[in-house]
């Protein structure tokens, strides 16, 4: 079946430090990918995607690209601000259906 | 403008009651889901729907119950509410129709949260 993971945090930051959280996946088809991002208390937002392998998807300063040879899709940020301190969550779509997939989110908290 | 609701967004209940949960998009979209948000588990769909009438089992489908009468609602029903059903609930709605299927998006509400004791 479908699975993605993705490190696990926190990952505690200061403003303006680069980002990086992991993510990969396992999937019987050619999955669209996805970043999805939560803010306290609120419910889930999509951040980026990309449906194809080499595609990037970026939004907000963040960018993740799709790598199909390495089954992977790891969001990245050059300059972090303390309004990113949220939860981030990894979720694939298999080609053939509508339901997501989520790995286990990795909460982000960044220090002024 | 168009939005995913859900009510209540706070309840308490006791073990053994039957609770519902109510979810209701104005987006007009086909598809919705039920999902619950656990520590260390990110988020495992419940049930789901494509549809006026249809319904699914998803991953963790066990001591609940969705029903489809209309294209807006998809009420989360708990037959007898366990301790461990206590966790956050988050209902979701997307459009398969789009520029392509890899383009359609999964719309969530702000969350339930659900204490059961």
């Amino acid at each position: 079946g479908n699975s993605v993971t993705q490190m696990e945090g926190p990952v505690t930051l200061s403003e303006e430090a680069f980002l990086t959280i992991n993510c990969t996946y396992t999937a019987t088809g050619y999955p669209s990918l996805f970043w999805y991002v939560q803010y306290p208390g609120e419910g889930l937002q999509l951040l980026l995607k990309a449906t194809k392998a080499d595609d990037k998807g970026s939004n907000k300063g963040f960018e993740a690209t799709y790598r199909k040879e390495t089954t992977s899709f790891h969001l990245e940020k050059g300059s972090v601000q303390v309004s990113d301190s949220a939860v981030y969550f990894c979720a694939l779509r298999d080609g053939a259906g509508n339901m997501l997939t989520f790995g286990g989110g990795t909460r982000l908290m960044v220090k002024p | 403008d168009a939005e995913i609701t859900q009510s209540p967004r706070h309840k308490i209940t006791e073990t053994g009651r039957q609770v519902t949960l109510a979810c209701h998009q104005t987006w007009n979209h086909n598809n919705m889901f039920w999902y619950r948000q656990d520590l260390g588990h990110g988020l495992r769909l419940i049930h789901y729907s494509y549809g006026v009438q249809d319904t699914n089992k998803g991953e963790v489908s066990d001591g609940y119950s969705v029903s489809r009468s209309n294209t807006e609602d998809l009420p989360l029903t708990l037959e007898s509410a366990a301790s461990s059903q206590t966790s956050v609930y988050f209902c979701a709605s997307s459009d398969p129709r789009g520029p392509g299927q890899g383009y359609n998006e999964q719309f969530f509400g702000p969350g339930t949260r659900l204490t059961v004791l």
